[in-house]
């Protein structure tokens, strides 16, 4: 069954980097686009990021573009997000989530990760 | 960039149906696929509805999504309500640009 296991949170200085990792099994990690997804503490769904199936597209929100970076290493079926120039509001749950399929939309039967907890918080 | 507007809570007793709405703020509602998101207390969302009315294997039947152009919005309807049921449910949709989630909804079963 699809598994995504999300790491690297932790809590982080406001300015210093961080870079979560978003371990996929179950399916082809190749053929499927994949997010990330953000909960601030008693907040709703916020999403994030998407990397395209094979990597070459990505768009990002406009509350998060020019300091997330996603990537993705289908070698070690692993998606990744990094974090530079941490700030207070970016502290939040980060679920990585696949897409329902080469669509890079969030559509069809989304599956997610449990979450990884970045506190920022000097 | 449009919005997805969500009853803030909604609740109903055990036995009986409940049904959450999701309007759209600018955009047809029919034109791109809505999705329905589950998340009880201290857990990660899960798939209850997606692509308007599909529902993944191992979700019960009681769950239904539908939508209505006419009010430009998408409804997700638990029929038979158990307590189990009671979580937090967001509604989801997107266009070229943006993936956006609606405030999301408080069921509570009492």
């Amino acid at each position: 069954q699809v598994q995504l296991v999300e790491s690297g949170g932790g809590v982080v200085q406001p300015g210093r980097s961080l870079r979560l990792s978003c371990a996929a099994s179950g399916f082809t990690f190749s053929t499927y686009a994949m997010h990330w997804v953000r909960q601030a503490p008693g907040k709703g769904l916020e999403w994030v990021a998407v990397i395209s199936y094979d990597g070459s597209n990505y768009y990002y929100a406009d509350s998060v573009k020019g300091r997330f970076t996603i990537s993705r290493d289908s070698s070690k079926n692993t998606l990744y997000l990094q974090i530079n120039s941490l700030r207070t509001e970016d502290t939040a749950v980060y679920y990585c989530a696949r897409d329902g399929g080469r669509s890079w939309y969030l559509r069809g039967e989304v599956h997610w990760g449990q979450g990884t907890l970045v506190t920022v918080s000097s | 960039n449009f919005m997805l507007t969500q009853p803030h809570s909604v609740s109903e007793s055990p036995g009986k149906t409940v049904t959450i709405s999701c309007t759209r703020s600018s955009g047809s509602i029919a034109s791109n696929y809505v999705q329905w998101y589950q998340q009880r207390p201290g857990s990660f969302p899960t798939t209850v509805i997606y692509e308007d009315n599909q529902r993944p294997s191992g979700v019960p039947d009681r769950f239904s999504g539908s939508i209505d152009s006419s009010s430009n919005s998408a409804s997700l309807t638990i029929s038979g309500l158990k307590t189990e049921d009671e979580a937090d449910y967001y509604c989801q949709s997107y266009d070229s640009s943006n993936r956006v989630f609606g405030g999301g909804t408080k069921l509570t079963v009492l």
